[in-house]
């Protein structure tokens, strides 16, 4: 069964650090993996998709890698700012029940001005 | 184009009361899914389906039905609440793969239901 799990649960760093966001799973047979924002009582917002046959993808201050064979992820934001302050999550596609997501639990971020 | 919308944005209920949770896409998505979100288990699927008139079971169903009658519309309902069914209800949607690849599901913005 796939797990998705995401390191740290909490991080609260001052403006400007550059950070990084871990998520790991445990089945390498993925189709994509996901980064998504959650601002609180909102749903949630697509940051950035990586295709299972991409290394890498970018948007702006986010870069996204996936390494399938170690089951790893990083999310990385440079030049952190507060309006960055959101919950994080991490989430695989696989093939089964119509191409599902399987969360891992977020790492809530807190950016301190 | 309001992209996904949800009906109520919030509602209490009574423990046995039913209920049903409105989900709307103009985006003409053929593919469309009710997920919970609760603390500490992160968002579960709990049922989904692939095109109108159609419907499966995610990792959660028990307790909860659905129907696609409409491809716009896709419909939660609780015949019977409990208090374990309260939580934070998304609802998404997406296309086919193009190409082969999955494209992101875009989410709604959320139905919190307390159930007592």
């Amino acid at each position: 069964k796939q797990e998705v799990t995401q390191i740290p649960a909490a991080l609260s760093v001052p403006e400007g650090e550059n950070l990084v966001l871990n998520c790991s799973f445990t089945d390498s047979a993925i189709y994509n993996l996901q980064w998504f924002r959650q601002d609180p009582g909102k749903g949630l917002t697509s940051l950035l998709l990586i295709q299972s046959s991409q290394r890498e993808q970018t948007s702006g201050r986010l870069n996204a890698s996936l390494d399938k064979s170690s089951g790893r992820s990083t999310l990385y934001i440079a030049a952190s700012q507060p309006g960055d302050s959101a919950t994080y999550l991490c989430a695989v596609i696989i093939q089964d029940q119509g191409g599902k997501l399987i969360f891992g639990q977020g790492t809530e971020l807190s950016v301190k001005p | 184009n309001a992209g996904v919308t949800q009906t109520p944005k919030f509602r209490v209920l009574k423990t046995g009361q039913s209920m049903t949770l409105l989900c709307a896409q103009d985006m003409n998505h053929e593919y469309m899914y009710w997920y919970r979100q609760d603390p500490g288990m992160g968002l579960r699927l709990i049922h989904y389906s692939v095109g109108e008139g159609t419907t499966a079971k995610g990792e959660v169903p028990d307790g909860y039905n659905v129907s696609r009658l409409k491809k716009q519309n896709f419909l939660l309902g609780l015949e019977s609440a409990a208090p374990s069914q309260t939580s934070v209800y998304f609802c998404a949607s997406k296309t086919y793969r193009v190409a082969g690849v999955w494209n992101t599901q875009y989410f709604g913005p959320g139905t919190r239901l307390t159930v007592l």
